[in-house]
């Protein structure tokens, strides 16, 4: 059965802290991994990671993926309330007709001014 | 402007009743699917379509049902066999020949009466 496992579930910190959230995954024929925001109803995409080794960033936002290890982790550097939200890893799986997305539980992480 | 529209926002279903939620989307995707979130559990895939008239049960597909007549539609069905139906539906699309990356609609909250 694939897994997507985030850690830590919930997590609560002060303006201006750095946040690393984890995802750790157990799939058959992994394509992708994929980051997403949720704050209020819809996921807005964050990140895809394909490759190894190779940071992603967008502003405050980075992340990286560990295929040989099976995880990725998200960083927020400097959080604002702003980025408080669910943060969502999900994998991409199989191809063709097949590909769909598995969802790990996520992450709500709540930023106090 | 383009997107995914999900109708309605909520929706209250009795004992025994078949109900329909909506997702249209005009941005031209060939890919749909659709999740459901309950707290605490991130999203599950029901079902999902890489083309016009043909999908695939995704992981509880048990107590619903799909048709996918047009390229814009992919309306799911939720029938009085789902004994659980009380949760957050979220439907997505993806681009043509890059499935990996989901856009999201606003969502259905669904409650029983």
């Amino acid at each position: 059965e694939d897994k997507v496992v985030q850690s830590p579930l919930s997590l609560v910190v002060h303006e201006g802290d750095t946040v690393t959230l984890n995802c750790s995954y157990e799939v058959t024929n992994f394509r992708s991994l994929l980051w997403y925001k949720q704050e209020k109803k819809a996921p807005t995409f964050l990140f895809m990671l394909t490759s190894s080794g190779i940071e992603k960033k967008s502003g405050r936002l980075s992340s990286i993926l560990d295929k040989k290890e099976l995880f990725s982790i998200l960083n927020i550097t400097a959080t604002q309330t702003g980025d408080s939200a669910v943060y969502l890893c999900a994998v991409g799986l199989g191809g063709g007709s097949n590909y769909k997305l598995t969802f790990g539980k996520g992450t709500l992480l709540t930023v106090n001014p | 402007d383009g997107g995914i529209t999900q109708s309605p926002k909520y929706l209250f279903r009795k004992e025994g009743q078949n109900v329909t939620l909506s997702c249209e989307q005009n941005l031209n995707h060939d890919a749909m699917y659709w999740y459901r979130q309950d707290p605490g559990q991130g999203l599950r895939l029901i079902y999902y379509s890489q083309i016009v008239n043909d999908f695939q049960k995704g992981d509880i597909a048990e107590g619903y049902s799909v048709s996918r007549e047009k390229k814009e539609s992919f309306p799911l069905t939720v029938t009085s066999a789902q004994k659980n139906p009380t949760a957050f539906y979220l439907c997505a699309s993806s681009i043509p020949g890059s499935n990996e990356k989901l856009f999201f609609g606003s969502g259905t909250q669904l409650s029983v009466l």
